[in-house]
């Protein structure tokens, strides 16, 4: 079955950055884009940005340009989503999710990030 | 972008119940209109998708309804596991967008 499997929480001090990654496996990997969404505590889902694991194109949303970066390996069919300058407005469980014609199917079960001084 | 708005922010209903929660976006979506539930501690479960087509497993209880900037998901007889919160999300224009959710809870 499809399958995402995301890496464990992290603790980042502010201004540090981090790095999730979404194990794909149970489909051919290249050939659904893969979204990235953030909920931060008890709010609602930010669409953070979708990466293309074929060509490793990316499209963020313009609140994230210039701080996330979105990468895959193909090798190991993974996606990682990397937050740099990192502030406490940055504390959420990030997710990882399979595009199927921009809805979003299945999801990895998260990962929080807590940022904390 | 284009904003979806839902109502109510929170449904009290007891279990049998039918539960009608609404969406409502700022500019004409069509019917590319998605519906997710998220339980406390899991991720988002796909639920409907292009506004009335139900996912794989979803039970028949659940239907999606509307086009254009109303939609609506109708649970008819609430069940123990149905109580969570529901979003919707728009995929016509980009980037895509999430409704900020309503809460179904056990009255």
């Amino acid at each position: 079955q499809v399958q995402l499997v995301q890496s464990g929480a992290e603790v980042k001090k502010p201004g540090a950055s981090v790095k999730v990654s979404c194990k794909a496996s149970g489909y051919t990997f290249i050939n659904y884009y893969m979204h990235w969404v953030r909920q931060a505590p008890g709010q609602g889902l930010e669409w953070m940005g979708i990466i293309n694991p074929s060509g490793a194109k990316t499209n963020y949303a313009q609140k994230f340009q210039g701080r996330v970066t979105m990468t895959r390996d193909t090798s190991t069919s993974t996606v990682y989503m990397e937050m740099s300058s990192l502030r406490s407005e940055d504390t959420a469980v990030y997710y990882c999710a399979r595009d199927r014609i921009t809805t979003f199917d299945p999801w990895g079960q998260g990962t929080l990030v807590t940022v904390s001084s | 972008e284009i904003v979806l708005t839902q109502s109510p922010a929170t449904l009290s209903l007891s279990p049998g119940e039918r539960a009608t929660l609404s969406c409502g976006a700022s500019q004409s979506v069509s019917t590319y209109l998605v519906w997710y539930q998220q339980k406390p501690g899991q991720a988002p479960r796909l639920l409907i998708y292009d506004a009335s087509n139900r996912a794989t497993g979803i039970p028949a209880r659940f239907s999606g309804s509307g086009s254009g900037t109303d939609f609506t998901l109708t649970i008819s007889s609430l069940e123990p596991e149905d109580f969570a919160v529901y979003y919707c999300q728009q995929r016509s224009n980009w980037p895509p967008t999430f409704g900020q959710g309503t809460k179904v809870e056990i009255k």
